[in-house]
């Protein structure tokens, strides 16, 4: 099956300073890239789409200039969230998936996600 | 608005018994109907149900989609400790997926 990946597993960084999240398809090429944000005890929010070579495609309510996302080519997307506050903590999932045939539903494919912990 | 709502929000029962999970949707655009596993990390795959009726297998675990009634539920039978975790049913549109708040299953031994 495919295998989406992210780095790093667990941040922990100060208020105020800003991280970086990768996430990569390692054996397909991802037309489109999708992040979420869960969290504790509720379920996955999706915050933004990103197609490749164009820019993200933001949800309501998500601050584009504080969750840059970044999807520079096919096995690579990055989310940099900026200026970090504490209400930022959050577990951050990537998925990714490949433009496929006809009209059907394209699967995502998740990666392992990565633990946000703005002290 | 998209809305996915899957109940029970929480479900605890013994090692061996039987359960259901219930997912409902309103969802514009739809294709599919998804069940996820979410342990500590990101969500595993279960099923994909794209047609009414037809169940789809997996060992303990089977799944049926209703798109008259925009429902689907998921069986799980004897139930082990290995199948506590979340459970979360999303809609799935051409790209996107909405996903429910899920059930917090938990099997006591």
């Amino acid at each position: 099956g495919a295998v989406v990946s992210q780095h790093p597993s667990r941040v922990i960084c100060k208020s105020g300073t800003s991280v970086k999240i990768e996430c990569r398809s390692l054996d397909f090429q991802a037309t489109t890239m999708f992040w979420y944000r869960q969290f504790p005890k509720q379920s996955l929010m999706l915050m933004a789409t990103s197609n490749e070579g164009s820019k993200a495609t933001y949800e309501q309510g998500v601050e584009k200039d504080k969750f840059l996302i970044n999807h520079a080519s096919l096995t690579l997307s990055t989310l940099t969230v900026t200026s970090a506050h504490p209400e930022d903590s959050s577990f951050y999932i990537c998925s990714a998936s490949a433009r496929g045939g006809g009209i059907g539903y394209n699967e995502q494919f998740f990666g392992p996600g990565t633990r946000l912990t703005v002290l | 608005e998209d809305k996915v709502v899957q109940s029970p929000l929480s479900l605890v029962v013994h090692e061996g018994d039987t359960v259901t999970l219930n997912c409902s949707y309103e969802v514009t655009n739809f294709r599919s109907l998804l069940w996820y596993k979410q342990e500590k990390k990101a969500p595993t795959f279960l099923f994909m149900l794209t047609s009414s009726g037809i169940e789809k297998k997996s060992g303990r675990l089977s799944s049926i989609l209703d798109k008259k009634e925009l429902f689907s539920i998921l069986n799980i039978t004897a139930t082990q400790t290995g199948d506590s975790a979340i459970y979360l049913c999303a809609g799935a549109q051409a790209q996107k997926l909405v996903f429910g708040q899920g059930t917090r299953l938990t099997i006591n031994p």
